[in-house]
């Protein structure tokens, strides 16, 4: 089945220690997007790729960066990792504007 | 301040029960979409409706879409217990690309 696939589900990291966090998509869409919701909060977009362009929120910390180095895959890269940090990350990915997301399981970070 | 703002945050109900969630917005949209999401999960997408669309139905589900009052209602009908979840209303704004804005979110609660 076509299907967007985060890895790991659950990454424990230190204060400080870089964390990355992966995307694969086999619906072979455009657009991958990548989301931080914290606990009863609405997710928040941090940048999107549309292709190899790349889309990032004017409010999104330069401490998240982002790769894409093809189609299928998508990297979220936190390079200094702060308690605030913790949330559950959400890769989607959508054929264009206007269409449906389609989202990931999530991959949820804990900061010690 | 939110593009989507969700009435009521909690809505617990009796399963069998009616459940109407409400999303109103800000500014002008090409889509509103609705998705839910499980506690600790990913995102489903429910239904996608078009600025020039009124109404859409699917399965259970009903969407309305008033672009004068710029405010959606996402309405559940006969619930059951598996669709306790948190639902949020996502817009597609004009000209905004391929970025979605989520709302705050309804939880739902439905008890047997």
């Amino acid at each position: 089945d076509a299907m967007v696939i985060q890895n790991p589900r659950y990454q424990v990291t230190q204060f400080g220690k870089p964390v990355t966090l992966s995307c694969s998509q086999t619906l072979n869409h455009n657009v991958m997007y990548w989301y931080q919701q914290k606990s009863s909060q609405a997710p928040k977009l941090l940048f999107h790729y549309y292709d190899k362009d790349f889309n990032n929120e004017a409010d999104t910390p330069d401490n998240f960066q982002s790769r894409r180095p093809n189609t299928s895959f998508c990297f979220l890269d936190i390079r200094s990792p702060g308690l605030g940090d913790a949330a559950m990350y959400l890769c989607a990915t959508s054929s264009g504007q206007g269409q449906t997301q389609y989202f990931g399981p999530g991959t949820r970070l804990l900061v010690l | 301040s939110q593009q989507g703002e969700e009435d009521p945050q909690a809505l617990s109900i009796q399963e069998g029960e009616n459940a109407t969630m409400n999303c109103s917005y800000k500014t002008s949209i090409n889509n509103l979409q609705w998705y839910r999401q499980n506690s600790g999960r990913g995102l489903v997408h429910l239904i996608l409706i078009r600025s020039n669309e009124r109404e859409k139905h699917s399965g259970r589900l009903r969407v309305t879409l008033d672009t004068s009052k710029k405010s959606s209602s996402l309405l559940i009908t006969a619930s059951r217990a598996a669709d306790t979840a948190s639902y949020f209303c996502a817009t597609g704004l004009t000209g905004g690309g391929n970025k979605l804005t989520f709302g705050t979110g309804t939880q739902l609660k439905v008890e047997l």
